[in-house]
């Protein structure tokens, strides 16, 4: 059993919309990640977000952690064909060893031009 | 600043055979983890570190042997390869109690067939 499920697990949007990814626990983890990956290559942190209701912005991209820090969203505003990837939501779980992380599944997003 | 290292690349073995998977991290970071990538299946655990002499199994340990002698290195030992350990194998490093920061940083990865 997964402790992050993150939807979807396949995204394909043209050039110019805006989309959301879902990370959901029934779980409260102390911190949360996002990280992209691009083919060929490792994982690449994106961003932390630690707080309850926490909302973080990198340029377009938009993390909101929720307020019972059980889960969280990264919502992509007019993606561009840079943005394909796979994304990874990973927390950090409280009573947890220190340094582990747990990932979800990712969801692989897909941009037309 | 390397960050992880990992080798090699590529590999092909036969089933049976055995080999190691290295990882070296110049981060000074305690935790260090082995995780496999398979389609639709995200990163799931192998093995983990927190500190030199000390590991632990994650979620799918079975196959593989690790040990951590030095804080840098920590391998990955397949110990008779099967097909289904036909995957894409990454090293990551996170977390010192310096720094308290849990971002993990990732090897290249390996991509290991066994035929």
């Amino acid at each position: 059993t997964q402790l992050l499920e993150q939807s979807p697990q396949f995204l394909s949007i043209q050039e110019g919309e805006n989309l959301t990814v879902y990370c959901n626990s029934s779980s409260v983890f102390s911190s949360l990640q996002w990280y992209r990956q691009e083919p060929g290559e490792g994982p690449v942190l994106l961003v932390t977000v630690v707080t309850g209701g926490e909302v973080k912005k990198l340029k377009r991209l938009t993390f909101q952690f929720g307020d019972a820090r059980k889960d969280s969203s990264l919502h992509i505003t007019a993606a561009q064909t840079g943005d394909t990837g796979l994304y990874l939501c990973a927390g950090a779980k409280r009573g947890s060893t220190l340094g582990r992380l747990y990932f979800g599944r990712g969801t692989q997003l897909t941009v037309w031009p | 600043n390397a960050g992880v290292t990992q080798t090699p690349k590529f590999q092909v073995l036969k089933t049976g055979q055995s080999m190691t998977l290295q990882c070296a991290q110049d981060m000074n970071h305690e935790y260090m983890s082995w995780y496999r990538q398979d389609p639709g299946m995200g990163l799931r655990l192998i093995h983990y570190s927190v500190g030199a002499g000390i590991t632990d199994q994650g979620e799918v340990p079975n196959g593989y042997n690790v040990s951590r002698s030095t804080t840098e290195d920590f391998p990955l030992r397949l110990l008779s390869a099967a097909p289904s350990q036909t995957s894409v194998y990454f090293c990551a490093s996170s977390y010192s109690f310096a720094s308290r920061n849990t971002e993990a940083f990732f090897g290249q990865g390996t991509r290991l067939t066994v035929v």
